[in-house]
């Protein structure tokens, strides 16, 4: 069965560090969405990409994080300055014309 | 006020049990979507619907949406069933809003 493959599945970083998260969609999908859980928290959308470009952003999206497509396979997302509040799980998810398909996850720890 | 909102939070329950969560949101959707999230964290869907019932093996899930309201039912539980169970809504955008989800532990 296809799924959503993300990379790495547990990151610790230093605060003002660079991350990028990767994510591999299913290969037919056309919708990518980024989502973060922080501990004991609901999920939440942080941006969904259609086309090579954001189609919507949450108010968390700020200008620290950035989505791109860089190859026609992978989606990535990127945190320029980490904050210790950026500390969560990060999931990715890929759609057709139904239902979203969930990576497994990749919990950053902010340190 | 949250836009999806989950009943119980926690339910315990013996194997072999019916086990009914709730749903109600409070914004217009075109689909409701039931998820399960496991202890390691991954997500998995387990319904989209807009009207009416679905059933897969021993999980139903039925919408009504002129009361904004979903179910989501395990019949004869068993502990492997033990994890969060999670509503979340897209409406006028493909993006999900994602309730607080009911944490169910099946004991033997």
């Amino acid at each position: 069965e296809p799924e959503v493959t993300q990379t790495p599945s547990h990151q610790v970083t230093q605060m003002g560090q660079e991350v990028i998260l990767r994510c591999v969609p299913i290969s037919n999908h056309l919708y990518f969405y980024w989502y973060r859980q922080i501990l004991g928290q609901k999920v939440e959308f942080l941006v969904s990409f259609y086309n090579n470009e954001i189609s919507e952003k949450s108010e968390i999206f700020d200008d620290q994080f950035s989505v791109e497509r860089p190859d026609g396979s992978n989606f990535t997302l990127k945190i320029r300055s980490t904050k210790l509040e950026d500390s969560a799980m990060y999931f990715c998810a890929s759609s057709g014309f139904s239902e979203a398909f969930f990576g497994q996850g990749t919990r950053l720890t902010v340190v | 006020k949250n836009e999806v909102e989950q009943s119980p939070q926690n339910l315990t329950a013996q194997e072999g049990e019916f086990i009914t969560i709730n749903c109600s949101y409070s914004v217009g959707i075109s689909a409701l979507h039931w998820l399960q999230q496991h202890p390691g964290g991954g997500i998995v869907s387990l319904f989209m619907l807009s009207s009416g019932k679905k059933k897969h093996g021993r999980l139903i899930a039925t919408i009504n949406i002129q009361e904004k309201h979903s179910s989501l039912h395990i019949t004869a539980s068993h502990p492997r069933d033990s994890a969060v169970y999670i509503c979340a809504v897209s409406g006028d955008t493909d993006k999900l809003i994602f309730g607080t989800g009911t944490r169910l532990q099946v004991f033997p």
